[in-house]
């Protein structure tokens, strides 16, 4: 099956600072990919839709100047929480599609803790 | 009432049982459904996806949809240890995807 790779796989940051995720797709180009957050026990949630190429869809609520998504090439998309505070930790999780949606492969996640 | 709706369980069975996982939801217009398997600390990792109502079967694990009914569900036949995790049903229409809650699933040896 497709892999989809995550960097870092957990990060410890300060309050206020940034910190970026790259989400890549190993073995195949993906024109779309997602980015998601999850909570301890709770389902995911979609925050942006990410397309290479052009600007990101966000989801409503989430702050699009907060969590910047680029799209550089058919392989990367990066998410980064800009002046990150605690209530920003979270387990965030991106996917990419082959093809089509119901077809999601997902990353191993990203551990965000901000202190 | 939310899109779908997912018992979070847990639920806990002996090794060799068969585990029922379910579904259902509300918006009619999906029209493909799938589950996902999520060990701890990880991303979900894709079991299976089916296109519209009937059942579809890869070795130990069956999905089938009622459409009539938006019920979805997941079978697993003897299950094993390595089995125990959270099971995530998903649907998916007009390129919108949701998600269920997530079952946490553990199997005893």
């Amino acid at each position: 099956g497709a892999v989809v790779s995550q960097h870092p796989s957990r990060v410890i940051c300060k309050s206020g600072t940034s910190v970026k995720i790259e989400c890549r797709s190993l073995d195949f180009q993906a024109t779309t990919m997602f980015w998601y957050r999850q909570f301890p026990k709770q389902s995911l949630m979609l925050m942006a839709t990410s397309n290479e190429g052009s600007k990101a869809t966000y989801e409503q609520g989430v702050e699009k100047d907060k969590f910047l998504i680029n799209h550089a090439s058919l392989t990367l998309s990066t998410l980064t929480v800009t002046s990150a505070h605690p209530e920003d930790s979270s387990f965030y999780i991106c996917s990419a599609i082959v093809q089509d949606i119901y077809e999601q492969y997902f990353g191993p996640g990203t551990r965000l803790t901000v202190t | 009432q939310k899109e779908v709706e997912q018992d979070p369980g847990p639920l806990s069975v002996p090794e060799g049982a068969i585990v029922s996982l379910n579904c259902t939801y509300s918006n009619s217009a999906f029209q493909y459904f799938m589950w996902y398997r999520q060990y701890s600390r990880k991303g979900p990792e894709l079991l299976m996806y089916t296109y519209s109502s009937g059942n579809k079967e890869d070795g130990r694990f069956t999905a089938q949809v009622d459409k009539s009914s938006k019920y979805i569900s997941l079978f697993i036949r003897d299950s094993q240890p390595s089995d125990s995790a959270t099971y995530l049903c998903a649907m998916s229409a007009n390129n919108d995807m949701r998600f269920g809650a997530g079952t946490r699933l553990t199997v005893k040896p």
